[in-house]
């Protein structure tokens, strides 16, 4: 089983700055099958990214995913008051699928 | 655009089992596999097995490995999810999902609560 480890476990940015996102595999994700979601209180997880840089339908440009292998990266480029959210990371390209443990995006 | 509507909260005891359904809507129920990911209180997410409804075979995480059962009924457009011999640790949010490797859409959550 793939192990995905996510970091930072809080990152704590104020609205207008840039958020990195880490996601590293234990093992190289074939074809880098990568996800990314967005999980606010009290609701279902959003797919943000798919592919590891693939938007997901009317996902602002503002998100972005990058990587390959066992190095993946969500970035955000300008924080807006709604994107502070706990984010995770998904692989889906050996069975059994896998998430990280999830990064929570908090307002400074 | 397919969307998912589970079932109601439930509340079961200790070692019964619980089943819960995910009805799809607006798309072609037949095309899609259906995922079910779990959430505990305060946790992460957790994958627990998959349906491929056309074909009627599923497939579970090694650890739900013969507690849980997932089925689906192409009549009504619905998957279901089952988990047998409860603990309270089972006490989630189970979602379902529809599953082309990601998942998107995710049904609403049906709360699942074990206690005596």
């Amino acid at each position: 089983e793939i192990v995905l480890t996510q970091s930072p476990g809080t990152l704590s940015l104020s609205p207008g700055e840039r958020a990195t996102l880490s996601c590293r595999a234990s093992q190289s994700v074939s074809s880098s099958y990568l996800a990314w979601y967005q999980q606010k209180p009290g609701q279902a997880p959003r797919l943000l990214i798919y592919g590891a840089s693939s938007r997901a339908t009317g996902i602002p440009d503002r998100f972005s995913g990058s990587g390959s292998g066992t190095d993946f990266t969500l970035t955000i480029s300008r924080l807006e008051p709604e994107d502070f959210a706990v984010y995770y990371c998904q692989q889906y390209g050996n069975s059994p699928y896998s998430f990280g443990q999830g990064t929570k995006l908090e307002i400074k | 655009q397919v969307q998912l509507v589970q079932s109601g909260a439930e509340v079961k005891k200790p070692g019964s089992s619980v089943k819960v359904s995910c009805k799809a809507s607006g798309g072609t129920f037949s095309s899609y596999i259906i995922s079910w990911v779990r959430q505990a209180p305060g946790q992460g997410l957790e994958w627990m097995g998959r349906i491929i409804p056309i074909f009627g075979s599923a497939n579970y995480a090694q650890r739900f490995q013969g507690r849980v059962t997932i089925t689906a009924d192409e009549s009504t457009s619905t998957a279901y999810m089952e988990l047998s011999s409860l603990r309270s640790e089972d006490t989630a949010v189970y979602y379902c999902a529809t599953d082309p490797g990601w998942f998107d859409p995710w049904g609403q959550g049906t709360l699942v609560t074990v206690s005596s």
